[in-house]
């Protein structure tokens, strides 16, 4: 059973830069998952911010990048906003048509 | 403009049946993948299946698989998921959600999700 790990949590001043990372419980992610990256406020349906390791959504802010970082998929917020304070979703591509999605990090700007 | 409206949604017993709809519309429905993602009260988002732009081929996840059926409709721009033999595990809201292009490819990378249709299962 693959398991796709994600910090619970996270904290960053206004004006920081966060990186919360995806990682796989056993074994290193690389740009063949397909890292994917996604926002969610609560209530709300969540949002697709990054595709394929390191590219931007239409519409998303250059704040946000993606990345491998040693064997895991990361997202950096560089110069976070308040209203940057959400859940942060990966998932992986398995193969085989499956997709993993990651437990989830929270983040509070403050 | 694309819209992604689900419906379907609703209190069932354990072990009944349930089909939501995704009626889709603002975009060549019969050119891109359709997924289906859930999300159970207060937890993460959970993969639950894929079906590519020609409905040829239907991927699904461990948790869900051999009850629960993707299709779709190109007539009706429609994709749906038929849910059988329901757990109370299944509860959750269920958005669908249409694949950023049209390469054919899986991987779960979306520029639509729709609003959610909240599935609950209780006696």
């Amino acid at each position: 059973q693959t398991v796709v790990t994600q910090e619970p949590s996270f904290s960053v001043s206004p004006g920081g830069t966060v990186t919360i990372t995806c990682g796989l419980s056993s074994g290193s992610v690389s740009t063949s998952y397909y890292p994917t990256w996604y926002q969610q406020t609560p209530g709300q349906a969540p949002r697709t911010l990054i595709y394929s390791t390191n590219t931007r959504s239409s519409g998303v802010p250059d704040r946000f990048s993606g990345s491998i970082l040693g064997n895991k998929a990361a997202l950096t917020i560089t110069g976070a906003q308040a209203d940057d304070e959400s859940d942060y979703y990966c998932a992986l591509y398995m193969g085989g048509g499956i997709s993993v999605f990651g437990g989830g990090t929270k983040l509070t700007v403050l | 403009q694309v819209q992604l409206v689900e419906s379907g949604g609703g209190v069932v017993q354990p072990g009944r049946s349930l089909r939501l709809s995704c009626a889709a519309s603002g975009f060549t429905f019969s050119s891109y993948g359709m997924h289906w993602v859930r999300q159970a009260p207060g937890k993460g988002l959970e993969w639950v299946a894929v079906i590519s732009y020609d409905g040829s081929h239907k991927y699904y996840a461990d948790s869900v698989k051999g009850r629960f059926t993707i299709s779709r409709d190109t007539s009706q721009n429609t994709v749906y998921l038929q849910m059988n033999s329901l757990r109370g595990e299944d509860t959750a809201v269920y958005y669908c959600a249409k694949r950023f292009d049209e390469s054919g490819s899986y991987y779960p990378a979306f520029d639509y999700w729709g609003q959610g249709s909240l599935v609950t299962v209780s006696s």
